[in-house]
């Protein structure tokens, strides 16, 4: 098993420009989410899918928008993209939302917006 | 004050040695996370508890909910060990996805 597949791992963008992050999971999990990591600070939730057809907004959601296309797959796009999104961006899932089942997480995607 | 407090920010140790990270969070909970996250990026769970202590292999976590802390131990610690932990806390109460709130991280580096 794969487990969480994310990609790119790295991206350059100007700012102004656009990106989709894709993300699929292959362990039929329910839930999937978006986190960004910055340095000194913790993760923060950007966006989340408690269920297949079910999307949400977390902690910092301003300047990006999500799919979830399927149980398999949740994208995370950038339209405009800014110097403050310059991050390593995580998706993540996890077998159901409310249970306390461990997130599985992918191997991030480092941007940086110039 | 962040809701969930690492310590040490950084840490050093020499191969062999006993090493302890400490969290402390504010909030209450209903579980715990250790994450374990490598130079090159990925982050990978280690344990989730909600009460008492877990053993896998030389690594030890225990919670104390009173007190609302948690240890995260590594015996006979070795190069392979070095990473950042990240100690995460699930809130109690509604909240439908499990809002997780994440410690800073502890920079752990192992010299042989």
């Amino acid at each position: 098993n794969a487990g969480v597949t994310q990609t790119p791992k790295f991206q350059v963008l100007k700012t102004g420009q656009s990106m989709t992050l894709q993300c699929a999971q292959d362990m039929n999990h329910n839930s999937m989410y978006w986190y960004r990591q910055d340095p000194g600070m913790g993760l923060r939730l950007i966006y989340y899918s408690a269920s297949e057809g079910t999307t949400d907004k977390g902690e910092v959601p301003n300047g990006y928008n999500v799919s979830r296309l399927n149980k398999r797959e949740f994208s995370l796009r950038l339209e405009s993209a800014a110097p403050s999104q310059t991050s390593v961006y995580f998706c993540a899932s996890r077998r159901n939302p409310g249970g306390n089942s461990p997130l599985h997480f992918g191997n991030g995607t480092r941007l940086t917006v110039t | 004050k962040n809701e969930v407090e690492q310590s040490p920010q950084n840490l050093t140790a020499q191969e062999g040695e006993f090493i302890t990270i400490n969290c402390s969070y504010s909030v209450g909970i209903s579980a715990l996370h250790w994450l374990q996250q490598h130079p090159g990026g990925g982050i990978v769970s280690l344990f989730m508890l909600s009460s008492g202590k877990k053993k896998h292999g030389r690594l030890i976590a225990t919670i104390n909910i009173q007190e609302k802390h948690s240890s995260l131990h590594i015996t006979a610690s070795h190069p392979r060990d070095s990473a950042v932990y990240i100690c995460a806390v699930r809130n109690a109460g509604g909240t439908s996805y499990g809002k997780l709130t994440f410690g800073q991280g502890t920079i752990l580096t192992v010299h042989p």
